[in-house]
């Protein structure tokens, strides 16, 4: 049981760039999501997915692509990557409604947008 | 989901209790509240979440008030491994986590 598993850990990017940031969860868990957090300030919830087939937008969702067609796997596509973009970026599962432990989280993709 | 308000940072001696505030005067009946601590810059670890009663479990106590619009994470024992980000987050079953900006918690040798 490995949790929540990002690859790769670290990547940098020239600016228009595409890339795809991978996230798996072992856990069966119903909900995943994306974060990014800049220097010094919280998470910011950019897409997440309440099941197989389902995503939604979250805070800042401009610049990301987002598709879940498999319970595990929930991958984030930046599509032509910006400075602005530069970020550690956090997947995490969670249980849907009646999961009490809230959402794991993975040990984060730091990305550099030159 | 009812915002939050954490003062930005705290400290706390090595050996003492640390507790930490937050306020949510605008909770709903159906909100949890959730604690969340990042240290340095790994993912967020969960701590403990309760709905109306106060709660305990073998990292910390969760205190609500009466009217739940505020609550304190009580740290027993503090150690320098202690020493992260703490986020408290109200959130209905079902519904997203989003963070604020936290209290950063600096155990103190």
């Amino acid at each position: 049981n490995a949790g929540v598993t990002q690859t790769p850990k670290f990547q940098v990017l020239k600016t228009g760039q595409s890339m795809t940031l991978q996230c798996a969860q072992d856990m069966n868990h119903e909900y995943m999501s994306w974060y990014r957090q800049d220097p010094g300030m919280g998470l910011r919830l950019i897409h997440y997915s309440v099941g197989a087939g389902i995503t939604d937008q979250g805070e800042v969702p401009n610049g990301y692509n987002v598709s879940r067609s498999t319970t595990e796997d929930f991958p984030l596509r930046l599509l032509s990557a910006a400075p602005s973009q530069t970020s550690v970026y956090f997947c995490a599962s969670s249980l849907g409604v009646g999961g009490s432990r809230g959402a794991f989280f993975g040990q984060g993709t730091r990305l550099t947008v030159v | 989901d009812a915002k939050t308000t954490q003062p930005p940072s705290m400290d706390c001696a090595e050996g003492r209790a640390a507790n930490l505030p937050c306020n949510h005067s605008t909770i709903s009946g159906n909100e949890y509240v959730y604690w969340y601590r990042q240290i340095h810059s790994q993912g967020p670890q969960y701590i403990i979440h309760g709905l109306k009663n106060n709660e305990t479990n073998e990292m910390a106590s969760l205190i609500i008030t009466e009217d739940r619009k505020s609550s304190t994470l009580i740290l027993p024992h503090a150690t320098l491994r202690d020493t992260a980000v703490y986020y408290c987050i109200v959130r209905a079953f079902g519904n997203q986590f989003y963070f604020g900006t936290g209290t950063s918690l600096t155990v103190i040798p």
